[in-house]
C-alpha cells in the first residue's frame, strides 16, 4: 500500500513570496491533516478535512494560510506571503476514521520550507 | 492548541540498554499514539493504545496506557543503532479525532 506523497520536498523562499504544498493521502483515506512542525518541537495541527469539508482550522493563520480539499483525495496548503518564522517541515498525515477505526494517522514525508 | 509533556527530553545510552521513556496530559485521552522521526522524514507510527491500563509490544518496544488516561509508557529493550531519532507521543480525546502531540524524547544510541 503506497503511503502518504508530498511535494515538494524542500522549499526555499524569500520572506513575502508564495508557496503550496501538495499532499496525496493514502488511498481511501477519508481524514487528511496538515501539521507544522517547528525544529525541536511536535508536530502541530494547522487544519483537518474530513473528505472535503474542513473538521478544524482553529491553529491555522487564515491572513496568509489557506488549505484545500476540492475532490476528497488531493489537498494543497498554501502560505502567502511568507514570513521568517513560517520556516518549518509542513507534515501531512491521513487516516481512515470510519465508524469503529481508531483514527491512527500516518505521515508524509514532509515539505521542508525555510523563508529568508 | 494542548502540548503533551514527554520526559526526558534526551537520552544517551549505550547498545544494549533498556529505555524508558513518558508522555503526560492534563486532559483525560482515549488514544495514545507512539511515532519515531528520523532526521529528514515523517513520523512513522510504532504502537497505538486504546484502552487505560492496555499494554501493546511491537517487536522490542512495549507501550502502556496509564491507568490515569493521563499519561503513556514507552519502553525500548535491548536498544541498537537503529533505535536513534526522536520518539513523539500524540493522544486524542476521540473528539473529532485531533491528536496532540507531545514535544519529542531524543535518543541516542551509542554503539
Amino acid at each position: 500500500e503506497a503511503g502518504v506523497a508530498q511535494s515538494p520536498r524542500y522549499k526555499i523562499i524569500e520572506k513575502r513570496q508564495s508557496v503550496a504544498f501538495w499532499c496525496n493521502p493514502i488511498s481511501g483515506h477519508a481524514t487528511l491533516y496538515w501539521y507544522q512542525q517547528i525544529l525541536g518541537q511536535g508536530p502541530k495541527l494547522l487544519i483537518q478535512f474530513q473528505n472535503n469539508g474542513v473538521v478544524d482550522d482553529s491553529q491555522l493563520p487564515k491572513d496568509r494560510f489557506s488549505a484545500e480539499r476540492l475532490k476528497g483525495v488531493d489537498s494543497t496548503l498554501k502560505i502567502q506571503p511568507a514570513k521568517l518564522e513560517d520556516s518549518a517541515v509542513y507534515l501531512c498525515a491521513s487516516s481512515l476514521n470510519l465508524v469503529g477505526h481508531r483514527g491512527e494517522q500516518y505521515f508524509g514525508p514532509g515539505t521542508r520550507l525555510t523563508v529568508t | 492548541g494542548q502540548q503533551l509533556n514527554q520526559s526526558p527530553q534526551s537520552m544517551f545510552i549505550q547498545e544494549g540498554e533498556d529505555v524508558s521513556m513518558n508522555c503526560t496530559s492534563s486532559s483525560i485521552f482515549n488514544t495514545w499514539l507512539w511515532y519515531k522521526q528520523d532526521p529528514g522524514e515523517g513520523p512513522v507510527l510504532l504502537i497505538a493504545l486504546y484502552k487505560a491500563g492496555e499494554l501493546t509490544s511491537n517487536g522490542r518496544l512495549t507501550a502502556q496506557f496509564g491507568i490515569t488516561r493521563k499519561d503513556s509508557f514507552l519502553n525500548i529493550s535491548a536498544s541498537i543503532p537503529s533505535d536513534v531519532g526522536i520518539y513523539f507521543c500524540a493522544g486524542s480525546s476521540n473528539t473529532g479525532n485531533q491528536f496532540y502531540f507531545g514535544t519529542g524524547t531524543s535518543l541516542t544510541v551509542i554503539p
